[in-house]
């Protein structure tokens, strides 16, 4: 399986941009980068996915490099509620198999 | 609102007894499933797949015969811990994938704590 890399956690202020970055330099062609999140205590939630654009929504935009080694995600206004964890993973487009690393662990301070 | 329902969220049991998780897709049909389990401050490590009426398919290390499988409909998946330990307890989540829009959904997890 394709790894992506990722700080263990980060820290950002409440009402400000926040830049999450994952490094997979080994994605292959047909790897979809996928971006979940997990509040304490609760399942992953799905956040935002793309493979070669970048791409928005109402969560969070996600910025692919060129060379798609490297993606970021941007949480445009962060708020106490977006603290978690961000697990960045490539999952291959034949595949429904997600494998989770360790992820970052996202700190807001008010 | 949920799309995957997991139930239950809490469950404390006796050592030796078994204990029987629920993973339902609300809102899709899903012939795959998937079952994870966490400890404290560590990431989701993948169990096992399950195959609607077929057998799951568990990862390497994962005891089949601890951690039955049953997906009998294409809505239902469930995770029984057999005979279960002190060492079982975990935070138990399923997903499901939702082939219409590509998405995997996540239930809410079961926290299990094995007396």
């Amino acid at each position: 399986d394709a790894k992506t890399t990722q700080p263990n956690s980060m820290e950002s202020n409440e009402e400000e941009p926040v830049h999450l970055p994952c490094n997979h330099s080994t994605i292959s062609g047909t790897d979809y980068i996928h971006w979940y999140r997990q509040l304490p205590s609760q399942g992953p939630e799905y956040v935002i996915h793309g493979l070669t654009s970048n791409v928005n929504n109402r969560m969070a935009s996600l910025a692919i490099a060129e060379d798609r080694k490297s993606s970021t995600l941007i949480l445009h206004r962060a708020t106490l509620r977006d603290a978690a964890v961000y697990y960045c993973i490539l999952r291959d487009m034949g595949d429904d198999k997600i494998i989770f690393g360790k992820g970052t662990r996202l700190h807001i301070l008010p | 609102g949920a799309v995957v329902s997991q139930h239950p969220s809490r469950v404390i049991c006796k050592s030796g007894t078994s204990v029987k998780i629920e993973c339902r897709s609300l809102d899709f049909q899903a012939t795959t499933m998937f079952w994870y389990r966490q400890f404290p401050k560590q990431s989701l490590m993948l169990m096992a797949t399950s195959n609607e009426g077929s057998k799951a398919t568990y990862e390497q290390g994962v005891e089949k015969d601890k951690f039955l499988i049953n997906h009998a409909s294409l809505t239902l998946s469930t995770l029984t811990v057999t005979s279960a330990h002190p060492e079982d307890s975990s935070f138990y989540i399923c997903s499901a994938m939702d082939q219409l829009n590509e998405k995997l959904f996540f239930g809410s997890g079961t926290q299990l704590s094995v007396l």
